[in-house]
C-alpha cells in the first residue's frame, strides 16, 4: 500500500544552521506531497506541497522537490530560527476524489538559540 | 475565511465512559476527515466522508467508535465505551472536491480534541 517514511528524530540544531528532513514515500501512481507543520499547542498546518514530479513547493524560507526517480520529498532550510521548533510531517495523496491523506510518523525539530 | 472548528479542546474521562467531539468544516468543503493522532506517532485515518456518505472507514473500530456527517456539513465522533489505549488527539480536516484536472488539494485541519482517558 501508499506510505511515508521520513527521518526520525529528535532534531537538534543550533540557529542559522542548515535542515535537512529526510521523506521517501511508496505509491502505485504519482501522489501529491505535502509537508506539514505542527507547532506546541497548534493544529497541523500546511507549509508546502508540490503535486507532479519536479515542482518545488516553497514557503518561509522551507523548500522541498518532488522526485519521482527517488521517490523522495525531503525538506530543506538554509537558516533555521528558533521560531521553526516544531514536529514537521511528511504526507502524500493520490489524485482521486476519494483518497485519503496518509501522514509519516513525524520529526521534532528543536533550534537552540 | 473561518477555519475547521472542532469542539472540546480538551476532555478527560473515566475508562468505558462515552465521550463525542464535534468538527464544522470550512464552509463548502466536501470532503471530511477524522483523524487520530496518539502521542509521538504520525495522524492515522479513522473515516473519511464525502459528502455525506463513507468513502473509507476501514481504520475506524466500529465496535466502539462511531461517526456521523448529517446534511454533509458538521460531523461528530463518537467514542462508547472508551478505553485508555483512546488517549489521543482526534484531528478534524476538510477539503474542496477537486475540480476536473486540478490535482488533489491539500487538507485543512482544525486544533484537534486532546482526550486523556483514565
Amino acid at each position: 500500500g501508499n506510505s511515508v517514511t521520513q527521518m526520525e528524530g529528535p532534531v537538534t540544531l543550533s540557529e542559522e544552521a542548515f535542515l535537512t528532513i529526510n521523506c521517501t514515500y511508496t505509491a502505485t501512481g504519482y501522489p501529491s506531497l505535502f509537508w506539514y507543520v505542527q507547532y506546541p499547542g497548534e493544529g497541523l498546518q500546511l507549509l508546502l506541497k508540490a503535486t507532479k514530479a519536479d515542482d518545488k513547493g516553497s514557503n518561509k524560507g522551507f523548500e522541498a522537490t518532488y522526485r519521482k526517480e527517488t521517490t523522495s520529498f525531503h525538506l530543506e532550510k538554509g537558516s533555521v530560527q528558533v521560531s521553526d521548533s516544531a514536529v514537521y510531517f511528511c504526507a502524500l495523496r493520490m489524485d482521486s476524489s476519494a483518497s485519503k491523506i496518509i501522514f509519516g510518523s513525524g520529526t521534532r525539530l528543536s533550534i537552540r538559540p | 475565511e473561518a477555519g475547521v472548528a472542532q469542539s472540546p479542546r480538551y476532555k478527560i474521562i473515566e475508562k468505558r465512559q462515552s465521550v463525542a467531539f464535534w468538527c464544522n468544516p470550512i464552509s463548502g468543503h466536501a470532503t471530511l476527515y477524522w483523524y487520530q493522532q496518539i502521542l509521538g506517532q504520525g495522524p492515522k485515518l479513522l473515516i473519511q466522508f464525502q459528502n455525506n456518505g463513507v468513502v473509507d472507514d476501514s481504520q475506524l473500530p466500529k465496535d466502539r467508535f462511531s461517526a456521523e456527517r448529517l446534511k454533509g456539513v458538521d460531523s461528530t465522533l463518537k467514542i462508547q465505551p472508551a478505553k485508555l489505549e483512546d488517549s489521543a488527539v482526534y484531528l478534524c480536516a476538510s477539503s474542496p472536491r477537486p475540480q476536473g484536472s486540478v490535482p488533489n488539494t491539500e487538507a485543512f485541519f482544525g486544533q484537534g480534541t486532546r482526550l486523556t482517558v483514565v
